[in-house]
């Protein structure tokens, strides 16, 4: 049982560049989420998705999309990146039925 | 709208002494109260929760916290710090009516921990 698993761990980016960050669990949960983190701010809710198919924005969800087509899978895809996008992102997962939230360990992202 | 507020950017404490690491909030009905733990380079982990009943909470790691409605706060704390308690700690809560979406968390409180 690995629970949240993110890839990559650490990425650098031009300014105006794509790509995808990788989230999945491996705990039959129904809801998952995408946070950032900034210094000063905690985490702001970027995505989220309550099962598989159905996603929905979060505090923050301008320049990021998402997509859920599996229990296990939820991406998150920045399709032109910006130096503001520069953030530490954590995916998290939950079981609908409860509060708790597994977060994974996180992607350090740095756009240049 | 719902907030949370965690007043100290950083708390230091000795080894062995007690730690308070405090947080308050604001919601419109009731709330559930989170705590979660990060240590470096790691993902957030859960520590306890609030949600209905006894206003003392124990949690892992044997720190608990104490909600007091009067006072609308939920401080964590712990009897005797350890040093592997150093980390950085953030207070969340949910309205019970906002949905799965409506959790926000607090700006994060370093615990320092000296030896």
């Amino acid at each position: 049982n690995a629970g949240v698993t993110q890839t990559p761990k650490f990425q650098v980016l031009k300014t105006g560049q794509s790509m995808t960050l990788q989230c999945a669990q491996d705990m039959n949960h129904e809801y998952m989420s995408w946070y950032r983190q900034d210094p000063g701010m905690g985490l702001r809710l970027i995505h989220y998705s309550v099962g598989a198919g159905i996603t929905d924005q979060g505090e923050v969800p301008n320049g990021y999309n998402v997509s859920r087509s599996t229990t296990e899978d939820f991406p998150l895809r920045l399709l032109s990146a910006a130096p503001s996008q520069t953030s530490v992102y954590f995916c998290a997962s939950r079981v609908r039925r409860e509060e708790t939230q597994y977060f994974g360990p996180g992607t350090r992202l740095l756009v240049l | 709208a719902q907030s949370v507020a965690q007043p100290e950017d950083q708390v230091n404490v000795a080894e062995g002494n007690p730690l308070t690491v405090k947080c308050t909030y604001s919601v419109s009905g009731n709330p559930y109260l989170f705590w979660y733990v990060q240590y470096p380079n790691r993902g957030l982990q859960f520590l306890l929760k609030y949600i209905t009943g006894d206003n003392l909470v124990k949690g892992s790691y044997g720190f608990e916290a104490e909600f007091n409605k009067s006072q609308t706060s939920f401080h964590l704390k712990k009897p005797s710090a350890l040093v592997s308690d150093s980390a950085l700690y953030f207070c969340a809560v949910r309205d019970w009516a906002g949905g799965y979406q409506k959790v926000t968390f607090g700006t994060g409180t370093k615990l320092q921990v000296i030896p």
